[in-house]
C-alpha cells in the first residue's frame, strides 16, 4: 500500500535535547512538507522541499532543520533553539502536477518537558 | 502573511441535518481545498477547487470556489456520525508552489 509513514506516533523529550522526527513516503511524490499543529489552530508550514537536495523555509522555520537526501525521506529535527516545541507534527507530500493536493501522514505528537 | 478566516469555529448538529461552513481571505487565491481531520490523525483531502465559481461534489459533500476568489464554502448534506471531525479550508496561489495557507478549522459534532 502506498502512503506516508511518520514515526514514532508519540515522542517524549527533555528540554534542551534535539529530536528528529521521521517521515517516509512511497507515493513517488516529488514534494514533501512539514507542518506544526497546536490545539485549536490550523496547520503552519515549517519547511518544504520540491526536489531532492533542496528545501525552503516555511512560515515558522526558526528552531527547526530538515534534510532531503532521498526522494522518499524528509526528516525534521526539532532543535533546542525551538522555544515551544511541544506540538503535533504532520508530514505531507504531493505530486508535481498537483502540488496543493497534499497527502498527510498520521502525525507525531512531541512532548518536551 | 495571508490569513484565512474560517467559520463557524464549531458546530453541534443532529444526525440528518445539513451543514454549511465557509472560509474567507483578504487575498485572492487560485486554488481552494477542503480537508477533514479525525482526532489524532492527519488531514485527508476532500475536495480541490481550481476555478472561480466552480462547484464540486464528493458524495454528500459540495464545495464552491467563490466568484471573488476570496472565499469558499463547504456543505455537507444529511450528516451522519462519522462526519465528526475538524474541517479545514486551505488556499493557495500559483506563485507559492506547494505552499498553502490553512484556516483554523471548524469542529463538527454530530449527535445521533
Amino acid at each position: 500500500d502506498g502512503g506516508i509513514t511518520q514515526s514514532p506516533k508519540y515522542l517524549f523529550r527533555k528540554e534542551g535535547q534535539n529530536v528528529t522526527l521521521s517521515c517516509e513516503q512511497n507515493l513517488n511524490h516529488d514534494a514533501m512538507y512539514w507542518y506544526r499543529q497546536d490545539p485549536g489552530q490550523g496547520l503552519r508550514l515549517i519547511y518544504y522541499s520540491q526536489i531532492v537536495n533542496d528545501f525552503q523555509k516555511g512560515d515558522i522555520a526558526e528552531g527547526y532543520s530538515v534534510s532531503r537526501e532521498k526522494k522518499e525521506s524528509f526528516p525534521l529535527t526539532v532543535t533546542s533553539a525551538q522555544k515551544n516545541p511541544t506540538a503535533f507534527y504532520l508530514c505531507a507530500s504531493s505530486m508535481r502536477q498537483a502540488p496543493y493536493e497534499q497527502y498527510f501522514g498520521p502525525g507525531t505528537r512531541l512532548t518536551v518537558t | 502573511g495571508q490569513q484565512l478566516n474560517q467559520s463557524p469555529q464549531s458546530m453541534f448538529i443532529q444526525e440528518g441535518e445539513d451543514v454549511s461552513m465557509n472560509c474567507t481571505s483578504s487575498s485572492i487565491f487560485n486554488t481552494w481545498l477542503w480537508y477533514k481531520q479525525d482526532p489524532g490523525e492527519g488531514p485527508v483531502l476532500l475536495i480541490a477547487l481550481y476555478k472561480a465559481g466552480e462547484l464540486t461534489s464528493n458524495g454528500r459533500l459540495t464545495a464552491q470556489f467563490g466568484i471573488t476568489r476570496k472565499d469558499s464554502f463547504l456543505n455537507i448534506s444529511a450528516s451522519i456520525p462519522s462526519d465528526v471531525g475538524i474541517y479545514f479550508c486551505a488556499g493557495a496561489y500559483n506563485t507559492n508552489a506547494g505552499k498553502s495557507t490553512f484556516g483554523d478549522g471548524t469542529t463538527l459534532t454530530v449527535k445521533p
